[in-house]
């Protein structure tokens, strides 16, 4: 039990353009879902908090309308980049919790690319 | 604030030898605690948690972590470690929706 998916696991697009990633919690209902950005060889940096038909709240330094969180269902969650910029290369890790838990249960990760 | 502490950034041992990979914590008020691993190019999968019960916890894959107060340590053991092991381990405190991470320990298995 307590799969979370990601989709896509690599995707790379042209600088400028916007890339959508998506978080699905498989098994169980996502209260909170959350996004990470880890650069290589690097611990995990959240970028936002989410839950469920709520605005999310992002973590200082991160810029909200670059990075466009909807968590729209208890098991889905999406980040958009927008005006995507090379520097935004990254891998990028969502996490779920469901109600009441102390742990969180991460997705597999997008690898993401801006040439 | 929060802190935690992996006392090596990389362990190396040869394959069928114990595995010790030390994490120290900050919280004075008794904390959640995981380890999780992570595979290249993969997410963190939860390999145990301590929330307040047993201090010595079981998790998957062999490996058990012993949660001492008096030290404030969480360090991660398997008895004999296997060349799937080899991989990025995150020792991680909790508190709400907060995780703190440690900063990584690299274990790498020879054969």
């Amino acid at each position: 039990g307590a799969v979370v998916s990601q989709h896509p696991s690599w995707v790379i697009c042209k600088s400028g353009t916007s890339v959508k990633i998506e978080c699905r919690s498989l098994d169980f209902q996502a209260t909170t879902m959350f996004w990470y950005r880890q650069f290589p060889k690097q611990s995990l940096m959240l970028m936002a908090t989410s839950n469920e038909g709520s605005k999310a709240t992002y973590e200082q330094g991160v810029e909200k309308d670059k990075f466009l969180i909807n968590h729209a269902s208890l098991t889905l969650s999406t980040l958009t980049v927008t005006s995507a910029h090379p520097e935004d290369s990254s891998f990028y890790i969502c996490s779920a919790k469901g109600q009441g838990a102390y742990e969180q249960y991460f997705g597999p990760g997008t690898r993401l690319t801006v040439t | 604030a929060q802190s935690v502490t992996q006392l090596d950034s990389h362990v190396s041992v040869s394959e069928g030898t114990p595995v010790l990979l030390r994490c120290n914590y900050s919280s004075s008020y008794s904390p959640s605690l995981f380890w999780y691993v992570q595979h290249p190019n993969k997410g963190l999968q939860l390999l145990l948690k301590y929330t307040s019960a047993a201090t010595l916890v079981k998790g998957i894959n062999g490996f058990e972590a012993e949660f001492k107060k008096s030290e404030t340590s969480f360090h991660l053991t398997k008895p004999s470690a296997h060349m799937s092991d080899a991989a990025e381990y995150f020792c991680v405190e909790g508190a709400g929706n907060m995780l703190t991470f440690g900063g990584g320990t690299r274990l790498m298995v020879k054969p």
